[in-house]
C-alpha cells in the first residue's frame, strides 16, 4: 500500500526550529519527488518547497528561502523538512505529497506545528 | 510567479445540482499543468484532476476538468452529499518548479 507517514505534533517556542519527517512506503522512493505544503488554521494551502529524492536537489518558495531546508535519507525512504526561526504565524498543519506524472497523488496525514510562547 | 484566482469564493448548491468552479491564472500555464484537489475538514487534500482534464485514479466520472492557457474549470455533474468540500486549483510544471495553489472555492449545501 502506497503511503506517506508523517511524524507527530510538534510544539515550539518562537525563534526555535522544527523538523518534520515524511516516510514513504509501498513504492520506489527515488522515483518520485516530494513536496511540502502547509495550511494555517482556517486558511488555504501554501506550497513550501520540493526535493528530488534521487539527487537531493531542492527548490523552495521564495517566502521560505533562508529559513527552510529539505533533506532526504534514501536508506530509510524518509524526507525531512526543517523550518528555523519559527514565528507564531508558522503555526499550521504541514503536509508532504508525492509528485510523479501527477502533482500530488499521495499525501501524508499532516503534522501540526504549534508555535507559542 | 503565476498567481491563481478562484471563483466564486463560496458556491451554495443542493445535492443533484451541477457545480461549476473557475480557476484563472495570471499567466499562461504551460502544457496545461493545472490540477484540482478536494479537501474536507481535518483531511489532507485529495487529487481529483491533473493536466487540466485527466481524472486521478479512483475519481468518479461526475468530476471533469477543462480549459487551457489561463482559464480552467472544474465541473461536478451531479453533486453527491460527499462532494460538499473545499476545492483548490494548483499550477505545476513551471521552471523553476512552483506548485502554487489558488485560494479555494467552498461548495456548501444550500
Amino acid at each position: 500500500q502506497v503511503q506517506l507517514l508523517q511524524s507527530g505534533t510538534e510544539v515550539r517556542r518562537p525563534g526555535a526550529s522544527v523538523r518534520v519527517s515524511c516516510r514513504a512506503s509501498g513504492y520506489t522512493f527515488t522515483n518520485y519527488y516530494i513536496y511540502w505544503v502547509r495550511q494555517a488554521p482556517g486558511q488555504g494551502l501554501e506550497w513550501v518547497g520540493i526535493i528530488s529524492t534521487s539527487g537531493g536537489g531542492t527548490v523552495y518558495a521564495e517566502k521560505f528561502q533562508g529559513r527552510v531546508s529539505m533533506t532526504r535519507d534514501t536508506s530509510t525512504d524518509t524526507v525531512y523538512m526543517q523550518l528555523r526561526s519559527l514565528r507564531s504565524d508558522d503555526s499550521a498543519v504541514y503536509y508532504c505529497a508525492r509528485v510523479g506524472d501527477s502533482p500530488g497523488d499521495v499525501w501524508g496525514q499532516g503534522t501540526a506545528v504549534i508555535v507559542s510562547s | 510567479e503565476i498567481v491563481l484566482t478562484q471563483s466564486p469564493g463560496t458556491l451554495s448548491l443542493s445535492p443533484g445540482e451541477r457545480a461549476t468552479l473557475s480557476c484563472r491564472a495570471s499567466q499562461t500555464i504551460t502544457s496545461n499543468y493545472l490540477a484540482w484537489y478536494q479537501q474536507k475538514p481535518g483531511q489532507a487534500p485529495r487529487l481529483l484532476i491533473y493536466g487540466a482534464s485527466s481524472r486521478a485514479t479512483g475519481i468518479p466520472d461526475r468530476f471533469s476538468g477543462s480549459g487551457s492557457g489561463t482559464d480552467f474549470t472544474l465541473t461536478i455533474r451531479r453533486l453527491e452529499p460527499e462532494d460538499f468540500a473545499v476545492y483548490y486549483c494548483q499550477q505545476y510544471g513551471s521552471s523553476p518548479p512552483r506548485f502554487n495553489f489558488g485560494p479555494g472555492t467552498k461548495v456548501d449545501i444550500k
